[in-house]
């Protein structure tokens, strides 16, 4: 099930620069996207989410981006902190299923 | 702040014996999902839960798997007999709309030996 993708494993960026966390997706009913961070033996936590009617939305120091032409989203992280490095998972559902389909996730370390 | 939870945080079995994963989900939501990871790989939709049956469910969850809200709380996956391929952290879900941001417990792993 290759539908939600993070083509990244791994990224490391400074301290105070920005993160940008990228993921595709290839099924044109999904319609709602998420991502959640993950800690080692944690669950996953719900962090920002996006409509498709909306090609961003803000949180804080997290911005979603998205690109329903190119199937695309992206997470920025501005600053980005230490407390930052997780595992962090793109997910999306469709149109009233009740399910999620999650990346492979990408290994954020932020490095002091 | 509510949330989900998930007992036991570890379950060590013997292959080919059954075992039942407990949750007990935030208490307005309506919708409860399983998930599972095995070590390294990603998250992986089971099942989805809602009004007391399933509403979706993947290739995974074939019929060594079901599911069950016995009470007003409590949502169960039982794994009638045990692989080793089923070994993987087990996570529950819980949503109060269809579709939306899920709210995950800490996961039980399971081992099967």
């Amino acid at each position: 099930d290759q539908q939600v993708k993070q083509n990244s494993p791994s990224l490391s960026v400074q301290e105070g620069r920005i993160s940008i966390l990228n993921c595709d997706y290839t099924n044109s009913m999904f319609d709602y996207f998420l991502w959640y961070k993950k800690y080692p033996a944690e669950g996953p936590t719900f962090l920002i989410s996006i409509s498709s009617i909306k090609d961003k939305n803000e949180d804080g120091r997290f911005t979603v981006f998205l690109n329903k032409s190119a199937k695309h989203l992206s997470l920025h992280i501005v600053p980005s902190q230490p407390g930052d490095s997780a595992v962090y998972f793109c997910a999306a559902s469709g149109a009233g299923n009740n399910d999620m389909r999650f990346g492979a996730g990408t290994r954020l370390t932020v490095k002091p | 702040e509510p949330e989900v939870t998930q007992t036991p945080s570890h379950q060590v079995t013997q292959m080919g014996q059954e075992v039942i994963l407990r949750c007990v989900p935030i208490s307005n939501h309506l919708y409860f999902y399983w998930y599972r990871q095995i070590l390294g790989q990603k998250v992986e939709f089971l099942v989805s839960f809602y009004n007391n049956e399933i509403s979706e469910k993947s290739e995974i969850f074939d019929d060594q798997f079901s599911v069950e809200r016995p009470d007003g709380s409590n949502f169960t996956l039982k794994i009638r007999s045990t692989k080793l391929e089923d070994s993987a952290m087990y996570f529950c879900a819980s949503s109060q709309r269809s579709g939306t941001e899920a709210f995950f417990g800490q996961g039980t792993r399971l081992t099967v030996v």
